[in-house]
């Protein structure tokens, strides 16, 4: 079946060493996504790709990093993740962005990160 | 700037009760309204609505979006322990292309 997949499932890190978590889909969409989602809180927007064109949200800090180095494959880099950043990391991917209509998005399971 | 506001935050029923959870956007250039089920894991999307007064269904659930008003409504009909979740509505607009704002959800406790 066409999904997406988030690996680890579940990462643990220490204070201030990278860490990186990767997904992938075989929809074959264009865009792809990362948010992170604190506990009781909504989603929050890190960044999406479309195709390859990069857009960061304002607020997303400079710790967060991400690449997409095919169609398929797109990854989270946390260069020092401090405390604040233990959260799940949802990684959704949507068909089109631009002229479409709706923007139905497929989420994958998650990474749930803490930081020790 | 845009919001989605859901209401109300968290909500406690027994089964069999029907229940009605709101969410109101303020968006530019809205495009479509989509509401997710998120259990203890990634969201799994429910509905996405674009025009007004058509109502979406699927089993149980049903939800219905109102442009001029802004809002849209999920009903949960016959409710049971497996609906327990956060439900979240979020907005998609021509704006923030590609880019969906989330409410903060509203959280569903069916208790038996």
């Amino acid at each position: 079946d066409a999904m997406v997949i988030q690996n680890p499932r579940y990462q643990v890190t220490q204070f201030g060493k990278p860490v990186t978590l990767s997904c992938s889909q075989t929809l074959n969409h264009n865009v792809m996504y990362w948010y992170q989602q604190k506990s009781s809180q909504a989603p929050k927007l890190l960044f999406h790709y479309y195709d390859k064109d990069f857009n960061n949200e304002a607020d997303t800090p400079d710790n967060f990093q991400s690449r997409r180095p095919n169609t398929s494959f797109c990854f989270l880099d946390i260069r020092s993740p401090g405390l604040g950043d233990a959260a799940m990391y949802l990684c959704a991917t949507s068909r089109d962005g631009a002229g479409a209509v709706g923007n139905e998005q497929f989420f994958g399971p998650g990474t749930r990160l803490t930081v020790l | 700037e845009d919001k989605v506001v859901q209401s109300p935050l968290s909500l406690v029923v027994h089964e069999g009760d029907t229940v009605t959870l709101n969410c109101s956007y303020e968006v530019t250039n809205f495009r479509s309204l989509l509401w997710y089920k998120q259990e203890k894991k990634a969201p799994t999307f429910l509905f996405m609505l674009t025009s007004s007064g058509i109502e979406k269904k699927s089993g149980r659930l049903s939800s219905i979006l109102d442009k001029k008003e802004l809002f849209s409504i999920l009903n949960i009909t016959a409710t049971q322990t497996g609906d327990s979740a956060i439900y979240l509505c979020a907005v998609d607009s021509l704006r923030n292309t590609g880019k969906l704002i989330f409410g903060q959800g509203t959280t569903l406790q069916v208790k038996p």
